[in-house]
């Protein structure tokens, strides 16, 4: 079965600053796709961004892009310029089209100090 | 549109009484999903449904919890009797036929069984 795995339960960055949130995943498929979510004290799941597996280049989304390394299934998430608004859980998932379900990391609280 | 909406936002209910949440998904939308989120085993999920059809309910925990959804804008997750531990937030998400674009997630319904 696919796992998520996210090694960081916190992590805090000072306003301005870039952070890094490290995902690693374990699967045997080849095509697949990687989301990243946040989840503001609101509760509500908000989509980050999206990375597709036969794509080399890294997604970027304005402040937010990723560290895809396929061979090493490893996603990280790089926040750049980090905003008070960015402070929230953030969630790595993993989907695969054969399974048609999206399975998530456990999250990491990210702290943005003033 | 309005995205997914969940409903009721809050619950609270004494053990052993029979607890209802509720799910309209995006207009279009052809697939949805039931989550359970919770400290120690962060999002899970439940069932989903394709074309109103249940296609995978292996995350259901017990028969006490049972999905339906009669129609394309609605879905109902029930809980009968309900137990102190199944105290999370549920999330019903939805999603078009491409669902490697991600989800679209409700709100989520706190529910907190005393």
């Amino acid at each position: 079965a696919q796992t998520v795995t996210q090694s960081q339960p916190e992590m805090s960055v000072q306003e301005a600053e870039t952070v890094t949130l490290s995902c690693t995943y374990d699967t045997s498929e080849s095509d697949y796709y990687l989301f990243w979510y946040k989840q503001p004290p609101s509760r509500q799941m908000i989509l980050v961004i999206r990375q597709e597996a036969y794509k080399q280049q890294n997604a970027t989304e304005n402040r937010f892009s990723v560290n895809f390394q396929k061979a090493a299934k490893s996603f990280s998430l790089k926040i750049s310029d980090s905003q008070l608004g960015d402070a929230a859980m953030y969630f790595c998932a993993y989907f695969w089209g054969g399974s048609e379900k999206l399975v998530f990391g456990k999250g990491t609280k990210l702290t943005v100090n003033p | 549109d309005a995205g997914v909406i969940q409903s009721p936002r809050h619950e609270v209910t004494e053990m052993g009484q029979e607890v209802t949440l509720r799910c309209k998904p995006i207009s279009g939308h052809n697939s949805l999903f039931w989550y359970r989120q919770t400290m120690m085993r962060g999002l899970e999920l439940l069932i989903y449904f394709n074309n109103n059809v249940p296609i995978d309910d292996s995350g259901m925990p017990e028969d006490r919890f049972s999905a339906k959804m009669p129609n394309a804008s609605f879905s109902t997750l029930k809980i009968q009797p309900s137990e102190p531990r199944d105290s999370a937030v549920y999330f019903c998400a939805s999603s078009s036929g491409n669902s490697n674009y991600g989800y679209t997630f409700g709100s989520g319904t706190r529910l907190t069984v005393v």
